[in-house]
Parts: C-alpha cells; sequence; structure tokens
C-alpha cells in the first residue's frame, strides 16, 4: 500500500524566510511524485511532477527535488501570497488505473 | 478555455436525500475521478473512470455511485446510505496510463441540514 506523510503539519514564516516542507514515501515502485498547491475553499493547482531520484523542477519561488524516499518543496525568499496548503501525491507501478495516493498536506502561512 | 467545472459550488442535503454533484470537462482526457476532502485529512479516492461506460471503487465508495455515459462528465451521487456526508468534493481528471497529472476542479462543498 502506497503511503505519503508530510511534515510540518503547519508553518508559519516571515516574508523572505526561506524553508522547505518535506514529503516521505513508501511504494512499491515509484512512477510520480506530484505536489499541489491548495487555497482554502479551491480545487488543487498542479505545480510539479517529478519522476527519478535526483530529479529537481522550480518554478518562480518554488523548488522541488526527489530522492529514493522523500521530496523536499523548498521556498525561497517567500512572499505572503505564498500561503496555501501544499499537498504531496505518488503514484505507485503497483496502482491499478492512473490513482494518487495523497498526504495530508503542509499548511504554510506568509507573514508580511 | 480549456478547464474542469463543477456545480454548485455549495449544496445542502436533508436527511434521507440522494444528492448529485456534476463534474465536466473540456480537456479531451479520458479518466476522471471524485475525491473527499475533510479537514485536516487528505484527498481520499471515491471512484474513478479511465473510459467511457465503465469506473472502478477506490478507497471510500460506500455510499456513492457514479456514472460514465459522456466523455466530458462523470456525475457524483450521494446516496443516503451515506452517514457522514459532509465534506469538500473534488472532480479530477487525466490523461490514463501513468505519468500523467490529475487537473482538480474547484469544488464542491456538501453540507447537511
Amino acid at each position: 500500500e502506497d503511503q505519503v506523510t508530510q511534515s510540518p503539519e503547519a508553518l508559519r514564516l516571515q516574508e523572505g524566510e526561506s524553508s522547505s516542507l518535506n514529503c516521505s514515501y513508501t511504494v512499491s515502485g515509484l512512477r510520480g511524485l506530484f505536489w499541489y498547491r491548495q487555497d482554502p475553499g479551491k480545487g488543487p493547482e498542479f505545480l510539479f511532477t517529478l519522476y527519478s531520484a535526483g530529479e529537481e523542477k522550480e518554478k518562480e519561488r518554488l523548488k522541488a527535488t526527489l530522492t529514493k524516499k522523500e521530496s523536499f518543496l523548498h521556498i525561497t525568499a517567500p512572499k505572503p501570497e505564498d500561503s496555501a496548503t501544499y499537498l504531496c501525491a505518488v503514484q505507485g507501478e503497483e496502482t491499478s488505473g492512473s490513482r494518487l495516493t495523497f498526504g495530508e498536506g503542509t499548511q504554510l502561512t506568509v507573514n508580511p | 478555455d480549456g478547464g474542469i467545472t463543477q456545480s454548485p459550488k455549495y449544496l445542502f442535503r436533508k436527511e434521507g436525500q440522494n444528492v448529485t454533484l456534476s463534474c465536466e470537462q473540456n480537456l479531451n482526457h479520458d479518466a476522471m475521478y471524485w475525491y473527499r476532502q475533510d479537514p485536516g485529512q487528505g484527498l481520499r479516492l471515491i471512484y474513478y473512470s479511465q473510459i467511457v461506460n465503465d469506473f472502478q471503487k477506490g478507497d471510500i465508495a460506500e455510499g456513492y455511485s457514479v456514472s460514465r455515459e459522456k466523455k466530458e462528465s462523470f456525475p457524483l451521487t450521494v446516496t443516503s446510505a451515506q452517514k457522514n456526508p459532509t465534506a469538500f468534493y473534488l472532480c479530477a481528471s487525466s490523461i490514463p496510463g501513468g505519468f500523467e497529472t490529475q487537473y482538480f476542479g474547484p469544488g464542491t462543498r456538501l453540507l447537511v441540514l
């Protein structure tokens, strides 16, 4: 059974204070690891897909990295508009269909 | 613009009533999904469909039903058998076959009167 654990549950930063969110996973063969951003009362917005250990992807102040057991979402010099819940999900090789297993998310608050 | 639409944004259910949530996509995706999100919890898969006229149960299918008569549409019915239906419901779609990203709609919040 695929499992995803995200930490911390909540993170409060000052504007400009860089940090990282963690996503630890257990899958029987990783097909893909996905990061989403979710604003309150809205659907998740796709950020990144990572496929293999060592891979990195960047978008504005966000950079996602992947190892064989975990992924990090690095936030550099965050702004208040980066405040949201960040969700991590995995798709395993033995998972039927294209279904994803999600973590519970990290709620990020960036204060001005 | 391509995307996924869900309606209504808010839905109220009376006890013993069945209600249907709409999900439509114009992304030409074959696969569609329904998730339930409760406060402080991750998304849990209710049903998914990889092709028209075919669908599979997810992890929490009890008390729900779906149909997939058209590629663009995947409605979810919350039946009276679902005793705790209050939640945020999210529809998603993707190109099936693995590695493909799931794109989400704006969600429907279901509340019980």
